[in-house]
């Protein structure tokens, strides 16, 4: 079935540096959400993209729909220790699935 | 404050035996759903509810089963039939009932451990 996949697992990073995980599936998406989730926590909605190539910005955040809406991505712009957790994108194609999580370690 | 109350937070169960999860919200939203989150994976759908007394399957319902009979509560119940229960549980809502519409509100979830 359809499935949506998520690069990288794990990322480490040094505070300040910048950080992206991407999300792909194997069919058209017509949206894609991104979820963030502490370490211990719940996940929590971030934001929602519905349209090809959109950009929405949140502070340091960036998330892109792609094009061909079958991917997504999400950039996190001099990273600081609050944004330590996984990073899920979920997207509705046939159905509506999680992806496997990105989960960010940030280096103080 | 509106939310999802999830309870207990930590639940251990015995071999064989039945356990029920709690899932209330006051959003006032139509569709309910059941997560199950193994330690560094995905969210896996164990059940979802889009209007009361109505319940549908996901992906992984077998040794599970629901209730939906108040708009407000979702329990999910684990039974001795689910041979590997050991898990977080999530409980979320949506004002969609169509999944993925809009965005998830999670609850702060249930850790069960069996022993």
């Amino acid at each position: 079935g359809q499935q949506v996949m998520q690069i990288p697992q794990y990322q480490h990073v040094q505070e300040g540096e910048d950080f992206t995980t991407y999300c792909n599936s194997s069919t058209t998406l017509s949206n894609i959400q991104w979820y963030k989730q502490r370490p211990g926590g719940h996940p929590v909605f971030l934001i929602q993209l519905v349209k090809s190539g959109e950009v929405k910005k949140q502070k340091r955040l960036t998330f892109q729909f792609g094009e061909a809406k079958k991917n997504s991505s999400l950039h996190i712009t001099a990273t600081q220790t609050t944004d330590v957790g996984t990073y899920f994108c979920a997207g509705t194609g046939n159905q509506f699935y999680f992806g496997t999580g990105t989960s960010l370690t940030v280096i103080p | 404050d509106g939310g999802i109350t999830q309870s207990p937070k930590y639940l251990f169960r015995k071999e064989g035996q039945n356990v029920t999860l709690s899932c209330e919200q006051n959003l006032n939203h139509d569709a309910m759903y059941w997560y199950r989150q193994d330690p560094g994976q995905g969210l896996r759908l164990i059940y979802y509810s889009q209007i009361v007394n109505d319940f549908q399957k996901g992906d992984i319902a077998e040794g599970y089963s629901v209730s939906r009979e108040k708009k407000e509560s979702f329990p999910l119940t684990v039974t001795s039939a689910q041979k590997n229960p050991t898990a977080f549980y999530l409980c979320a809502s949506s004002i969609a009932t169509r999944q993925g519409a809009f965005g998830y509100t999670f609850g702060s979830g249930t850790r069960l451990t069996v022993v």
